[in-house]
């Protein structure tokens, strides 16, 4: 069964600071990969996802992530955030047998101070 | 254009009940998904529709149901309602079957309390 590993439950930064959050998953097969943001009172929002090519792909707001296959890890980075990224951060994977099923990370909550 | 629309936004039901949700997709999109976030649990796929056919179910028990009708409009339903199914019920919607592919959208969702 695929899986998703979110190592940081909650992170804490100051404004201008970089992030990196990690994301690891596991799962036998050809994987589709996302980031999507949960702003608090907010819905899920998609920030960036992969599928094939180039393995760092860029979203909104400034973030991207690299995808190294051989670590089956999905990083999400931005090189300097603001207060406004305070939210809430998942990972997820789907893959060709699990059809269109979203599997999701434990979340990483970003609290980021002015 | 409007998002996906879920209703009621809060609900709360007594153990034993049965309730009944409901989610509109974006116009012309055909696929929508369920998912249940917990504290414990996060982020769990329940089921998919597409084209009025259910396509995908997760690991939930039969109590939980769901149905798609002909204007891609969907409604999940939870049976015999325990504490355990007191949750944050999201719907999501994608413009082609595979939405997992090309992203979904979610909506705000409803929170289902059970007492």
């Amino acid at each position: 069964a695929q899986s998703v590993s979110q190592h940081n439950h909650h992170v804490i930064l100051s404004e201008a600071a970089s992030l990196e959050l990690g994301c690891n998953y596991s799962y036998g097969g050809t994987v589709n990969l996302f980031w999507y943001v949960q702003y608090p009172g907010q819905h899920l929002q998609l920030l960036l996802k992969y599928f094939s090519g180039d393995p760092l792909v860029k979203g909104i707001k400034g973030f991207e992530a690299e995808f190294i296959k051989s670590k089956f890890s999905f990083n999400l980075r931005k090189p300097s955030v603001q207060w406004s990224d305070t939210a809430e951060y998942f990972c997820a994977v789907s893959g060709l047998t699990s059809g269109s099923r979203l599997t999701f990370g434990e979340g990483t909550q970003l609290t980021v101070n002015p | 254009k409007a998002g996906v629309t879920q209703t009621p936004r809060y609900l709360i039901k007594t153990r034993g009940q049965q309730v009944t949700l409901s989610c509109s997709p974006i116009s012309g999109h055909r696929s929508v998904s369920w998912y249940q976030q917990t504290p414990g649990q996060g982020l769990q796929f329940l089921f998919e529709y597409f084209s009025e056919t259910q396509r995908n179910k997760g690991n939930f028990p039969g109590r939980f149901s769901g149905r798609q009708f002909s204007n891609s409009r969907s409604e999940m339903n939870v049976s015999t309602l325990e504490l355990g199914d007191s949750a944050l019920y999201l719907c999501a919607s994608s413009l082609v079957g595979q939405g997992a592919y090309y992203g979904y959208t979610f909506g705000s969702g409803t929170r289902l309390t059970v007492v």
